[in-house]
């Protein structure tokens, strides 16, 4: 079946622009993650959403960073007045009710001039 | 101190050799435990959960140490496929799973 899919799979913007990246999670998956890897790191938590709800805004990294889930499904992260540290890989996960495994889509490499 | 631990390597290993990494994890309320696994500019896909008792599945083995909040996976028998980087990831109370840095493994012919 279809995996989780994001778009764009790479963007490249000027400083200051804002972009938006989106995200659509496997079919009947209530959570979905937002991570984001920069170059030679790990995973950095961003958001969790659990249906349209976010409980856990906690690692979003600043005030220009926003993300919305609409309808249970597809969510976008917005990044706003974008700047060079802000290029990495946008990872997107979900999994279903009650399970612990994240699926990861392909990511967004988000590159920032 | 970074919640979840790991040696980066590279383990540089020839094909056939057993190879160990291990992971550490500040957090004693940590609940449950997996090893994800990236491919070199691919995403983490899920590789095991680590239970208390231990598990196995093929030539990978996982243990679990809580009393040392400590992680590990054996690789016995590599294979050039699993070249790869190996993530430890903890899970606590909420549904956030806290990754690692990673772990690199290149096996050689």
């Amino acid at each position: 079946g279809a995996g989780v899919s994001q778009s764009p799979s790479n963007k490249v913007t000027e400083k200051g622009k804002d972009v938006e990246l989106r995200c659509d999670p496997i079919s009947g998956h209530t959570a979905l993650y937002w991570y984001r890897q920069s170059l030679g790191q790990g995973l950095e938590f961003l958001i969790y959403f659990q249906g349209n709800s976010a409980p856990d805004k906690s690692g979003l990294p600043s005030d220009r960073f926003s993300a919305e889930r609409t309808g249970g499904s597809v969510s976008t992260l917005t990044i706003q007045r974008t700047q060079q540290e802000d290029s990495a890989v946008y990872l997107c996960a979900s999994s279903p009710p009650g399970a612990e495994t994240q699926y990861f889509g392909p990511g967004t490499r988000l590159l920032v001039l | 101190r970074k919640e979840v631990e790991q040696d980066p390597g590279p383990f540089n290993v020839p094909e056939g050799a057993t190879v160990a990494f291990n992971c550490t994890y500040s957090n004693s309320a940590s609940q449950s435990f997996f090893w994800y696994r990236q491919d070199c500019r691919k995403e983490p896909k899920l590789l095991m959960s680590v239970y208390s008792s231990g598990n196995e599945d093929g030539r990978f083995t996982a243990q679990l140490n809580r009393a040392s909040q400590y992680i590990s996976l054996l690789i016995r028998d590599s294979k050039l496929s699993d070249s790869a980087t190996y993530l430890c990831v903890v899970k606590k109370d909420t549904d956030k799973l806290i990754f690692g840095t990673g772990t690199r493994l290149q096996v050689f012919p």
